[in-house]
């Protein structure tokens, strides 16, 4: 069975901290994705990887970073986190063009 | 601008009746289109996916149509039971190579016993 994990379920963090979200997928995928979700905005693209090393930006990086040094594995980062980053966020990953497979989320709360 | 939309209003149906939802995009040709579930605080689950050339699919209690003409996908479930309440979420393609989904809001459907 495909899985998607994420390091948190829940985290509180305050503001200005540094704060890391990691993702393992064990499909042997190219692409993975980071995405926040909030009440009314639906799923919004931070960014996405379709191979090691590599990122494209997607529709709201301001204020994070990312790092894929091995193919399971895509860090969400926030450098000095702000209570507008206070959201759900959700990895997930691909193969190709197709389906996307996500992990449980992590609720991030900045204080 | 390209856009996608889904029902707005949450909808609530009766146990045993076919619920059915909505899709609806503009300004894309996407080469297939896909649907998800999404239960609270979790991540959204992959059900069913149908391509263009594909008029209809079907899973289980699950059907899903599309068409390219007018731009609308429609999702189906019959014989609904409680445990079929969610967010049911549309994802298109962007066309191309594009590795990206573009998502739809999402439609909250509820099953009352």
């Amino acid at each position: 069975d495909v899985k998607v994990t994420q390091s948190s379920r829940y985290l509180v963090k305050r503001t200005g901290e540094k704060v890391f979200l990691e993702c393992v997928q064990d499909m042997d995928h190219e692409n993975m994705f980071w995405y926040r979700q909030d009440p009314g905005l639906g799923l919004r693209l931070i960014y996405f990887s379709y191979d090691v090393k590599m990122k494209e930006k997607g529709d709201i990086p301001e204020g994070y970073s990312v790092s894929r040094e091995k193919k399971e594995r895509f860090s969400l980062i926030l450098e000095s986190a702000s209570t507008n980053q206070t959201s759900m966020y959700l990895c997930a990953s691909s193969r190709g063009t197709d389906t996307q497979y996500f992990g449980p989320g992590t609720r991030l709360t900045v204080l | 601008s390209q856009k996608i939309e889904q029902n707005s209003e949450a909808l609530n149906i009766q146990e045993g009746k076919t619920a059915t939802l909505t899709c609806n995009y503009t300004n894309y040709s996407p080469a297939y289109l896909q649907w998800y579930r999404q239960d609270p605080g979790r991540g959204p689950v992959f059900l069913l996916l149908i391509r263009e050339n594909e008029k209809e699919k079907r899973k289980e209690r699950l059907k899903v149509t599309f068409d390219t003409t007018l731009k609308q996908s429609l999702f189906h479930i019959t014989a609904s039971q409680p445990a079929d309440s969610a967010t049911y979420l549309c994802a298109l393609d962007e066309g191309g190579n594009n590795r990206k989904l573009i998502w739809g809001l999402g439609t909250s459907l509820a099953v009352n016993p």
